[in-house]
């Protein structure tokens, strides 16, 4: 049973583009949200984040969008720049920030960016 | 170190044979995670520590499966009579509020 799914296994996109990585979960408990970036040979980081009572948190160029109704979220990246190529993994848990519970992944997309 | 380490990075064994991975956490962190990433796949939560509570063994895959941290900061998770599905790269992450800082991971094969 996958709670958190990234359909998109890879997505290539042109520097200086907007890049939109997207994720659906199914658990409604799911309350906050977190996207991390992940290179060969490194353990994940931690990107941005959003809580289920917000619908957009923004940190420079990266956004990510939350739409609870259809229990879904998106990353966007601009401009995107080509050390942004990595493994993007979505990953949700219920608690909220403090909660300090398992995190459950989805199973990450491949984002090249071509110059 | 300033950031979470495991040891060893990689570690290829036979099949039916036990191993162990460590994870040394950041310093003063009081949780402490396991997850496994299999080819192709997200990550897979495993075990978590949270201070001295009981840990939360959910997603252990199987009894061959244990972890346990020492003295609130080291943690070792065995794996016993290892099989070919066990191979993955192990995860470890510390947290102290919140956010999660992942290790580099230990790449387990099983031949």
């Amino acid at each position: 049973d996958q709670q958190v799914k990234q359909n998109s296994p890879s997505l290539s996109v042109q520097e200086g583009r907007i890049s939109i990585l997207n994720c659906d979960y199914t658990n409604s408990m799911f309350d906050y949200f977190l996207w991390y970036k992940k290179y060969p040979a490194e353990g994940p980081t931690f990107l941005i984040s959003i809580s289920s009572i917000k619908d957009k948190n923004e940190d420079g160029r990266f956004t990510v969008f939350l739409n609870k109704s259809a229990k879904h979220l998106s990353l966007h990246i601009v401009p995107s720049q080509p050390g942004d190529s990595a493994v993007y993994f979505c990953a949700a848990k219920e608690g909220g920030i403090q909660g300090a519970q398992k995190l459950v992944f989805g199973q990450g997309t491949r984002l090249t960016i071509n110059p | 170190g300033a950031g979470v380490s495991q040891s060893p990075s990689n570690k290829v064994t036979e099949k039916g044979k036990d191993v162990e991975l460590r994870c040394d956490p950041i310093s003063g962190h009081t949780a402490l995670y396991w997850y496994r990433q299999s080819l192709g796949q997200g990550l897979e939560f495993l075990i978590y520590f949270q201070g001295n509570s009981a840990p939360d063994k959910s997603g252990l895959p199987s009894d061959r499966f244990s972890a346990e941290r020492t003295g609130g900061s080291v943690s070792t998770l065995t794996i016993q009579r290892t099989q070919q599905e066990d191979s993955a790269v192990y995860l470890c992450a510390s947290s102290l509020h919140g956010e999660q800082f992942f290790g580099p991971g230990t790449r387990l094969t099983v031949l």
